[in-house]
């Protein structure tokens, strides 16, 4: 099955600075690669997510970079908000997908 | 997009008794899924539900523990049974849904078994 790891577990930033969190996957046939950001109390929500044809795709502060050959891609935040304090994970797959264990992402005043 | 409701949103429960989770969609979907998250912890997949059949269920998860139907296309159920304190989670339905079948999520049930 999927291996998915998800680095780093805790990441501390200055507002206005930028976040980069990585997920690598063992699954060579996985297609799909999505971001959630979970915040208390809530249920994951998408914020940005991949297809496999597909390098890098941008929405305003949020990009993913994909890297099929290695296998891992990445969520960078640009412009880091207090709002932007949550739980991120990623979860590559398919018609099934594996979640990370989660990165912690704290913005500092 | 899909939107996902879940009753109930909450509940303490005694060791040893039953909770049943309602997951309504407001599309018809293919696949259901249905995922704990115990406090602090990732998302884990306890099953599909199939519309029509049988649940299909991961490793580590048995049909005894979490039944679930799936009478329709646009609701499914999870029962925990004879629940223990390790049974405390946050229980999520999720649906892929769209053109690209992204992957939406309810906003979960928090189960408190004491």
């Amino acid at each position: 099955g999927e291996n998915v790891e998800q680095h780093p577990s805790t990441l501390s930033v200055q507002e206005g600075d930028s976040a980069v969190i990585k997920c690598t996957y063992s699954d060579s046939a996985s297609n799909y690669f999505p971001w959630y950001k979970q915040e208390l109390g809530k249920g994951p929500q998408l914020i940005i997510d991949i297809r496999s044809n597909v390098g890098e795709k941008k929405d305003q502060r949020i990009a993913v970079t994909l890297n099929k050959t290695a296998k891992h891609f990445s969520l960078h935040i640009t412009e880091t908000q207090p709002e932007d304090s949550a739980v991120y994970f990623c979860a590559p797959g398919d018609d099934k997908i594996i979640f990370g264990k989660g990165t912690r992402l704290h913005i500092l005043p | 997009s899909a939107v996902i409701s879940q009753k109930p949103s909450r509940d303490i429960c005694q060791r040893g008794t039953s909770l049943t989770i309602q997951c309504q969609v407001d599309s018809q979907v293919t696949m259901m899924f249905w995922y704990r998250q115990q406090p602090g912890q990732s998302l884990t997949l306890i099953a599909t539900a199939n519309q029509g059949s049988e649940a299909t269920y991961e490793s580590g998860f048995v049909i005894d523990k979490f039944p679930i139907s799936r009478p329709n296309l646009t609701f499914s159920t999870l029962t925990v049974s004879n629940m223990s304190p390790e049974d405390s989670s946050i229980y999520l339905c999720s649906v892929p849904y769209g053109v690209a079948d992204t992957q939406y999520f309810g906003p979960g049930t928090r189960l408190t078994v004491l």
